[in-house]
């Protein structure tokens, strides 16, 4: 079964605008980490966040995570044609050594 | 380049037929993982290597097997292939889990076929 759960399915953006993806987990997590995969290719890490972490940034990518909630939000600033992807998050889950993964989010952003 | 290479890149099996894929990693990296891919349903792990010398089950294990060669190479074997193991299959690997802070690298991906 999936553990995290990525929220929408599709997001369609014009080139500059911001985009921002949710994902929502079950159980107490060591990490959340969010990963692209762009069409036909392997999965590329972004970030990771750790669960006693709230907010991580790297460049134009701003992750939140909170895990009262058990959710995570991806947002990706000033978007461009070239993030067109899809993105998804896994979580290491406390106890367990392996990521599960969403189903994921596809993103695109039009010129 | 460093990073972790998958071979074949497609294959078109009939049903019945056996094949092993292929993946090995340049990184060092004590951990290796096989997922497959199928459309809506986000990647899902078949069978994991967390060091050398072991190998455990994930969530869908049923037809395949999996040897660890050594610490670089990490294959998958499907004994008698069948139309539901028609997928996308991702090798990944990373150092070994510890801290919360280990993120995978994955290879290109194999596209499997079984008719």
């Amino acid at each position: 079964s999936q553990q995290g759960e990525e929220d929408p399915q599709a997001l369609s953006i014009q080139e500059g605008e911001n985009a921002t993806m949710n994902c929502s987990y079950k159980t107490s997590i060591n990490n959340l980490q969010w990963y692209r995969q762009n069409s036909g290719r392997g999965l590329v890490h972004l970030i990771l966040i750790r669960s006693n972490e709230r907010e991580k940034h790297s460049g134009r990518l701003r992750v939140t995570l909170d895990t009262s909630k058990k959710s995570s939000s991806l947002l990706i600033t000033a978007s461009r044609a070239a993030d067109t992807a899809s993105y998804f998050c896994a979580t290491e889950l406390s106890g367990y050594s392996t990521l599960t993964f969403g189903k994921g989010t596809m993103l695109l952003v039009s010129p | 380049n460093a990073g972790v290479t998958q071979t074949p890149k497609f294959q078109v099996l009939k049903t019945g037929q056996s094949m092993t894929l292929q993946c090995a990693q340049d990184m060092n990296h004590n951990s290796m993982y096989w997922y497959r891919q199928d459309p809506g349903m986000g990647l899902r792990l078949i069978y994991y290597s967390a060091s050398e010398g072991t190998t455990d089950k994930g969530e869908v294990p049923n037809g395949y097997n999996v040897s660890r060669l050594n610490k670089r190479e990490f294959s998958l074997r499907l004994e008698s292939a069948a139309p539901s193991q028609t997928s996308v299959y991702f090798c990944a690997s990373s150092a070994l889990p510890g801290q919360g802070k280990v993120s995978y690298t994955f290879g290109s991906g194999t596209r499997l076929t079984v008719v």
